[in-house]
């Protein structure tokens, strides 16, 4: 069975504080590790696709780092504001030939002002 | 641009009434479908997915079924709701020109009472 599992659950922290979250995954097979956003009352939006070991993506205050070969990835967000507030769900998709995605059941992150 | 509709967005069933949940896609051709549910208090759970139109892959043993009759259509069905139906039912693309990366559509609420 496929396990992808996200660390904390939920978290809270102050504006102006960084912080980081992990998900963790099976690592034989590997294909890609994906990392979304999901807003209260919004569809859940990508933030990043990353597919090899030791890759670092970047979108502004957010990055996100791979390691494959022991399974986990962590996502920084750094300098939190407000509306950095969301569910954080990574998922995980092996290379079996198959186009399915498992998901973590995501961090729920909330920056107070 | 591609785009992603879901309808209806609430919905509230008697047990053991019928269910079809619509998905369409547009600006984009051939794509991978996915069907999700996150039921109250955990992740996304990947229902079904589909690779091409009557190509349907079932993650899951559960009453719901799914079809995919066009190319950029695709429905999930019930015979008979049961209360454990209830949820937060996402449907999502990928593939084309857009890669790796899964859209999400608005999602649907079912309530089953």
């Amino acid at each position: 069975i496929l396990n992808v599992e996200q660390s904390p659950q939920s978290l809270h922290v102050q504006e102006g504080d960084s912080t980081n979250f992990t998900c963790s995954f099976p690592s034989s097979n590997f294909y890609a590790l994906h990392w979304y956003r999901w807003e209260t009352a919004k569809s859940p939006e990508a933030l990043f696709v990353m597919t090899l070991n030791g890759d670092e993506k970047k979108k502004g205050r957010i990055s996100a780092t791979l390691n494959t070969k022991e399974g986990y990835s962590y996502l920084y967000i750094k300098g939190s504001q407000p509306e950095d507030s969301a569910t954080y769900l990574c998922a995980f998709r092996w290379s079996s030939g198959t186009y399915k995605y498992i998901f973590g059941t995501g961090t729920r992150l909330k920056v107070l002002a | 641009s591609q785009t992603i509709h879901q309808w209806p967005a609430t919905l509230v069933q008697p047990v053991g009434s019928p269910l079809s949940l619509e998905c369409t896609v547009e600006g984009t051709s051939n794509p991978n479908l996915y069907w999700y549910r996150q039921a109250a208090g955990r992740g996304l759970q990947l229902l079904f997915y589909s690779v091409g139109i009557g190509q349907i892959s079932s993650e899951v043993p559960q009453n719901l079924s799914a079809s995919r009759p066009q190319d950029r259509q695709f429905i999930l069905s019930s015979k008979k709701l049961l209360l454990s139906d209830s949820g937060f039912y996402l449907c999502a693309w990928s593939g084309g020109a857009s890669g790796e990366t899964q859209y999400f559509g608005p999602g649907t609420r079912l309530l089953v009472l």
